[in-house]
């Protein structure tokens, strides 16, 4: 079955950098892009950026551009998601999410990590 | 970028009522559209994808409907495990924005 199993919570002071890691199974990892979508405490989801697992490229938000990093191992079946100067308005959960559902041109989300809580603390 | 504006923010509902929540896109996305469901300290799980095909295992009282620029995600009857926030997304191109979100509860 699929899974996509994320790295543990973390905490980091303001203007720390942090790397999310999320280790996809049960499917061919590069065959699907990987996308990264945040939620802070009590607010909606966020979506960050993707990227396509087989050639690398990236797409993000326009707000995070500059701040994040998307990588990927495909000798490990592992996406990254890193985020620079930090700052208390990026506590959140982050998530990895994956788009398997079959059809043309549908990238909708069935598969997604259990989430990696970031707080950004003094 | 396209804005997604949902509708209502919240609301309250008996158990049994049909729920109409409303997702508006400020352009036209087609039929690129997905609705999911969040319950509190859950990941968000897919309902809809494509505006009107309902994921696998997803209950049959979750309908989609819409294109272009106006959709609707409807519970036909209301149950207590629906209560939860619901929120649109848009996939045709990127940023895949998601909609600010619709808290459904109990009256």
């Amino acid at each position: 079955q699929v899974q996509l199993v994320q790295s543990g919570a973390d905490v980091k002071k303001p203007g720390a950098s942090v790397m999310v890691s999320c280790k996809a199974s049960g499917y061919t990892f590069t065959s699907y892009y990987m996308h990264w979508v945040r939620q802070a405490p009590g607010q909606g989801l966020e979506w960050m950026g993707r990227i396509d697992t087989h050639s690398g490229g990236t797409d993000c938000a326009q707000k995070f551009q500059g701040r994040v990093t998307m990588t990927r191992d495909t000798s490990i079946n592992t996406a990254y998601m890193g985020l620079n100067t930090l700052t208390s308005d990026d506590t959140a959960i982050y998530h990895c999410a994956a788009s398997l559902v079959p059809g043309v041109g549908v990238r909708s989300f069935d598969h997604w990590g259990q989430g990696t809580l970031i707080t950004v603390s003094s | 970028d396209i804005q997604m504006i949902q509708s209502p923010s919240s609301l309250s509902a008996s158990a049994g009522d049909r729920v109409t929540i409303t997702c508006r896109a400020s352009h036209d996305i087609s039929n690129h559209l997905a609705w999911y469901q969040q319950k509190p300290g859950k990941v968000p799980e897919l309902l809809i994808y494509a505006a009107s095909t309902l994921q696998s295992g997803v209950p049959s009282r979750f309908s989609g409907r819409g294109s272009g620029t106006d959709f609707t995600l409807t519970i036909s009857s209301l149950q207590p495990e629906d209560i939860a926030t619901y929120y649109c997304q848009k996939y045709d191109s990127v940023p895949f924005t998601f909609g600010p979100g619709t808290k459904v509860d109990f009256k």
